[in-house]
């Protein structure tokens, strides 16, 4: 099972928007409605910041907004804060009760 | 609260076994089904295997099916990983997760998650 493509990298200034974006195939994303996003800070657990393609557990900012178009997944950070700075990767559900993940992208905070 | 953390890491040679565990506290742990994910150093995540809450079905991910082997205690409230064989490549921080609904495990994603156990594989 391929893992899902990511940017390496994306940056943006202070009170800006970033959209990461998230590529898998028919067989995940394009054909469950159930894409999650992390937050992973240095020397930490990922931290869940959307699932199921666009909602938001309680605590996490409507700053974070999640969606999905064919085999594409995007994840967009508004108001970008400095503390928005960490590693974020995209999940989805391929059946069979297991998950793929993305490589990974790094957020800057210039 | 759900507190879920990992032991049994550190160096092993090429070709041994280990194994991990995950104990697991504030949820009814023979409930939900749990989830090991690793990273390797400076690399992304890789689902690895799901049990389900009571044991009967287990998924692996290609890379490590044969080779792990993912099983539970639920008198124990804990999860392990025997982790047979190893490859330098098995070299990686390993993380539990719990699955967030009760008796399902295809929702996709991951509340709550340990704060992870390194593996490193060297001779």
């Amino acid at each position: 099972q391929s893992a899902l493509t990511q940017p390496p990298s994306v940056s943006g200034s202070p009170g800006q928007s970033v959209t990461i974006s998230c590529t898998g195939s028919r067989s995940d994303i394009g054909l469950y409605d159930r894409v999650s996003w992390y937050r992973q800070p240095p020397g930490t657990a990922p931290q869940l910041i959307i699932y199921d393609v666009s909602d938001r557990p309680s605590g996490v900012p409507d700053r974070f907004s999640g969606s999905k178009s064919g085999n594409t997944a995007s994840l967009t950070i508004s108001g970008l804060q400095a503390e928005d700075e960490a590693d974020y990767y995209c999940c989805s559900y391929r059946g069979d009760s297991a998950v793929v993940f993305g490589g990974g992208t790094k957020l800057t905070v210039l | 609260q759900v507190q879920l953390v990992e032991s049994g890491g550190g160096v092993v040679q090429p070709g041994k076994p280990l194994t991990l565990s995950c104990a697991a506290s504030g949820f009814t742990f023979s409930s939900f089904g749990m989830h090991w994910v690793r990273q390797a150093p400076g690399k992304g995540l890789e689902w690895v295997a799901r049990i389900s809450y009571d044991g009967s079905e287990k998924t692996y991910a290609d890379s490590v099916k044969g080779r792990f082997t993912v099983s539970r205690d639920n008198s124990k409230n804990s999860l392990f990983l025997q982790v047979n064989s190893l490859r330098p490549e098995d070299t990686a921080v390993y993380f539990c997760a719990k699955s967030p609904m009760f008796y399902y495990d295809s929702s996709g994603y991951y509340v709550h998650w340990g704060q992870g156990i390194l593996v490193t594989v060297s001779s």
